[in-house]
């Protein structure tokens, strides 16, 4: 199975920073990578798929890039309605394997 | 309105068994590829199960190989979860997820990115 290790597992951060997550797979997994966001409460939401692809009506401060094992998911500008954890995602192959969530709070 | 509504959470013992099921409303349930995927409380998300359009593919997840059974009736537009032999660490919220349209051919993999949530339904196994 792919393990996909994501850091941070939290952050603390202002409103107006830039904010990076990353993603690490455990082996090459091209470009078959997803990113969501889930709020307390809440159902998960696809904000970006296949690496790079930002979802239709997700705001275009929310971005990704990477490939092979090594990936990013960057927020321009922190918001605070995008207080929430972030996922990255495989599918490259069954199991499809979630990243352990980095949780993003406002300092 | 495109939807999916799950049903059957409930609290059970340990060894006991439950049944969820998803409805779907809205879209052509049969062009999808279809999952379910939990989070316990405090842990991340985690994928359980998924099933090709025709119901005649499927996978899972080391953590329930064997004791859960994933299945879908397109003619009722809705998909199924058979939980057996549950454990306290099946404790979750379970999400009825819907994959990319991959009817049309042209995708690497029917389990692309999930593009539909359901709101979840609660699985609750204690003594």
């Amino acid at each position: 199975d792919i393990q996909m290790t994501q850091s941070p597992s939290s952050l603390s951060a202002s409103v107006g920073d830039r904010v990076t997550i990353t993603c690490q797979a455990s082996r090459d997994i091209r470009k078959y990578l997803n990113w969501y966001q889930q709020k307390p409460g809440k159902a998960p939401k696809l904000l970006i798929h296949d690496v790079s692809n930002l979802e239709t009506g997700v705001p275009s401060r929310f971005s990704g890039s990477g490939s092979g094992t090594h990936f990013t998911f960057t927020i321009t500008t922190l918001h605070p309605e995008d207080i929430a954890t972030y996922y990255c995602q495989h599918y490259d192959s069954l199991p499809l394997t979630f990243g352990g969530g980095t949780k993003v709070e406002i300092k | 309105e495109v939807n999916l509504v799950e049903s059957g959470g409930s609290i059970v013992r340990p060894g006991g068994s439950l049944r969820l099921s998803c409805a779907a409303s809205g879209f052509m349930f049969g062009d999808h590829a279809m999952s379910w995927v939990r989070r316990a409380p405090g842990k991340g998300l985690e994928w359980v199960s998924g099933v090709n359009w025709s119901g005649g593919g499927s996978g899972y997840a080391d953590s329930v190989k064997g004791r859960f059974t994933i299945s879908r009736d397109n003619a009722k537009n809705s998909l199924y979860l058979q939980m057996n032999s549950l454990r306290v660490e099946d404790t979750a919220f379970y999400y009825c997820a819907r994959h990319v349209d991959c009817s049309g051919g042209g995708c690497y993999s029917i389990y692309g990115h999930v593009d539909l949530w359901g709101q979840g339904t609660l699985v609750t196994v204690s003594p």
